[in-house]
């Protein structure tokens, strides 16, 4: 299974709303995740099954989808939001993770 | 709280061996799925595989099969990814990551800080 984030990059600005999409090559269900990596560190889970919030995570993100087509929302970017995002179906063997998309500041 | 501890940074050359470690805490290492995530310099999350270390059971993603061996060692609770030879193209940094739930596929909620591993002539 492919996944096929869009865009790759995107430039913001502090409190704008950041959309982010991933797309599945099939059907997983609602089998998918969200990691943010800041440079350096290890990736962090923020959501999974689609659309619950991993526990410490802040509520300005949010996802939402199901089968082939997901979206992660930062409702209002924070300075500590700029980080890469990647998303993870763990549908079936081997898990993948799409290709990342860089949140940068404008 | 749950911990992955990883082994440091490696430089090894062509065709040299290697086994990199992540040691566990916080939680029944026994009971939980292990995996591995490979990240090629300025690339992308992979999954390699996963072991659970109870009854050693792997699994392994076919881009992996054949080219590393995951194992688990359960009285010190510390799961190993295992190159026999390694190739310039094993460089990169290496996670271990737990899975959320008591299932091999799926979500990562701890990860270890990452092994750097080096090869070059």
């Amino acid at each position: 299974i492919q996944l096929t984030q869009s865009p790759p990059s995107l430039s913001a600005s502090v409190g704008d709303r950041v959309t982010i999409t991933c797309r599945a090559s099939q059907g997983i269900r609602d089998n998918l995740a969200w990691y943010q990596q800041k440079p350096g560190k290890a990736p962090n889970l923020l959501i999974y099954t689609a659309s619950i919030l991993q526990s410490g995570v802040p509520s300005r993100f949010s996802g939402s989808g199901s089968e082939t087509d997901f979206t992660l929302t930062i409702s209002s970017l924070q300075p500590e939001d700029f980080a890469t995002y990647y998303c993870q179906h763990v549908n079936t063997n081997p898990l993948t993770f799409g290709g990342g998309t860089k949140v940068e500041i404008k | 709280e749950v911990q992955l501890a990883q082994s440091g940074a490696e430089m090894k050359k062509p065709g040299e061996s290697l086994k990199i470690s992540c040691k566990a805490s916080g939680y029944s290492f026994s009971h939980y799925w292990v995996a591995w995530v490979r990240q090629m310099p300025g690339k992308g999350l992979e999954w390699m595989g996963v072991i659970y270390p109870d009854d050693s059971d792997a699994r392994y993603s076919p881009s992996f099969q054949g080219h590393v061996t995951i194992s688990a060692d359960m009285s010190i609770s510390t799961a190993y990814l295992h190159w026999s030879s390694l190739k310039a193209s094993d460089t990169a940094i290496y996670y271990c990551a737990r899975p959320h739930y008591g299932q091999p596929f799926s979500p990562f909620d701890s990860w270890g800080q990452g092994t750097l591993v080096t090869v070059s002539s």
